[in-house]
């Protein structure tokens, strides 16, 4: 089955620690995102990425790095320097050959700082 | 800039109908999407407009126009399973920089269905 997948769905941090949260998809999308959700908002983008070996800063890239190293995975690092890091993770990838290119998203990864 | 506005809670019963709508401005519209999301979930793509009318899906529907900036989707014969957040997306192809635009969200619109 094609799909996106996240690693954790939940996880903990303590302040001052770094974490990354997984992402992979196998649904040959050239392009991946990572969009973070609190209450009340609407999904608000991280970083993306058009092609392997290359990523953009979204408007919120402040406080999380990211790498695309293989065209499947997109692994977001939430660094200590984020101030405010307890939210909801979603990543999303989509075609960009043609079409509607809607964005498929995985399931989330909930982050909590303790 | 680019704003997005839609309601933020609705209410409506079983088997009636309820229309959801959203307000945009953008630089550079390149179509808009409409995603359900349940709660502690991923969204899941509903529909999409790019053109001004009307598309609809089944029990969904949704309608662009785009000299106003205006879309609403559309939900018949509601559903206790239609309880979810709605959530109104713009691509605007000066966001980005990609061929295509990234995506804009609102910040959704919670339906509750009551019996």
């Amino acid at each position: 089955d094609g799909g996106i997948t996240q690693s954790p769905k939940y996880l903990f941090r303590k302040e001052g620690q770094n974490v990354t949260l997984s992402c992979e998809q196998n649904l040959n999308h050239d392009a991946m995102y990572w969009y973070r959700q609190d209450p009340g908002q609407g999904l608000r983008l991280i970083y993306y990425s058009q092609i392997v070996n290359d990523f953009q800063k979204g408007d919120i890239a402040e406080g999380y790095s990211v790498s695309r190293e293989k065209k499947e995975s997109f692994p977001l690092t939430v660094t200590s320097a984020q101030k405010n890091p307890t939210a909801f993770y979603l990543c999303a990838s989509t075609s960009t050959s043609g079409g509607y290119n809607e964005q498929f998203f995985g399931p989330g990864t909930r982050l909590t700082v303790l | 800039g680019q704003n997005i506005d839609q309601p933020t809670e609705m209410t409506a019963t079983e088997g009636a109908i309820v229309q959801i709508n959203c307000t945009y401005q953008t630089s550079g519209f390149n179509g808009l999407f409409w995603y359900q999301q349940h709660a502690g979930e991923a969204p899941t793509f509903l529909s999409y407009n790019v053109l001004d009318g009307l598309e609809e899906k089944g029990r969904f529907s949704s309608f662009l126009s785009r000299s106003k900036g205006y879309s609403y989707l559309l939900l018949k014969e509601l559903q206790m399973k239609d309880s979810a957040s709605y959530l109104c997306a713009v691509r605007d192809r000066r966001y980005s920089g990609g061929s295509q635009g990234n995506l804009i969200f609102g910040k959704g619109t919670k339906l509750s269905v009551k019996p």
